[in-house]
């Protein structure tokens, strides 16, 4: 099955704009849906398809993709963002990146 | 509202089996895909496969195969997640989740994603 690689940490200062990022080649025709995870939760979606929100969740974040990488973005990254970061896509059968770890200074 | 409710924690000895429950409510059942997704401690989430509460059907990844079984109950609108000769490395949360796939208007591919998880049921094997 294809893979998705993430970078396990990143750190963004109060307010700014944070990429994280996911590679993989099975992103150059499906798109990533995105999970953010925070301790002792279940994971839960924050952007799916092309660019969609679940209705809730905040409009800081956006998701983009180009050729085999796709990408999430937090616009003016709060306190509350910081967590655990999972990208997933499917091919043949469902795979999740490694996961990253975003910290808000 | 749409809601999965996971049986409770367990220990269990090495090459024993587990059975977890999720139990659906507040939508049709048999309308989305229940995948089963488990996360070791410190670790990141790995895909145990799905089903296709309508039919049954089940997809599993080829690490699981042999060892996974996922079966349906749609007369208590409940999935469950069988996993055989459990060793230490099994020690995990396992999450179900409810699976999405849309294509919206004007969108060539489609848009596939878990919209509503459980709470998780935390396995011990020791």
């Amino acid at each position: 099955s294809s893979k998705l690689t993430q970078d396990p940490t990143v750190s963004v200062a109060l307010g700014q704009t944070v990429r994280i990022t996911c590679q993989g080649d099975s992103l150059r025709n499906h798109f990533a849906s995105w999970y953010q995870q925070k301790p002792g939760q279940a994971p839960q979606v924050v952007i799916y398809g092309k660019n969609s929100r679940p209705s809730g969740v905040s409009d800081r974040f956006s998701g983009s993709r180009s050729g085999n990488t796709a990408s999430l973005t937090i616009t003016g990254a709060q306190a509350e963002d910081e967590a655990d970061y999972y990208c997933e896509s499917r091919d043949s059968e469902v795979v999740f990146g490694g996961g990253t770890r975003l910290t808000v200074l | 509202q749409v809601q999965l409710v996971q049986s409770g924690a367990a220990v269990k000895k090495p090459g024993a089996s587990l059975k977890v429950s999720c139990r659906a409510s507040g939508y049709n059942f048999t309308d989305h895909y229940i995948h089963w997704v488990r996360q070791a401690p410190g670790q990141g989430l790995e895909w145990m496969g799905q089903i296709n509460p309508n039919t049954g059907g089940i997809d599993i990844p080829q690490n699981f195969q042999g060892r996974v079984t996922m079966t349906r109950d749609t007369s208590l609108i409940t999935a469950f997640m069988d996993l055989s000769t459990l060793t230490s490395d099994d020690t995990a949360v396992y999450y179900c989740a409810r699976g999405v796939a849309e294509r919206p208007e004007g969108v060539k591919d489609y848009s596939y994603y878990m919209d509503v998880w459980g709470k998780g049921t935390t396995v011990i094997v020791s």
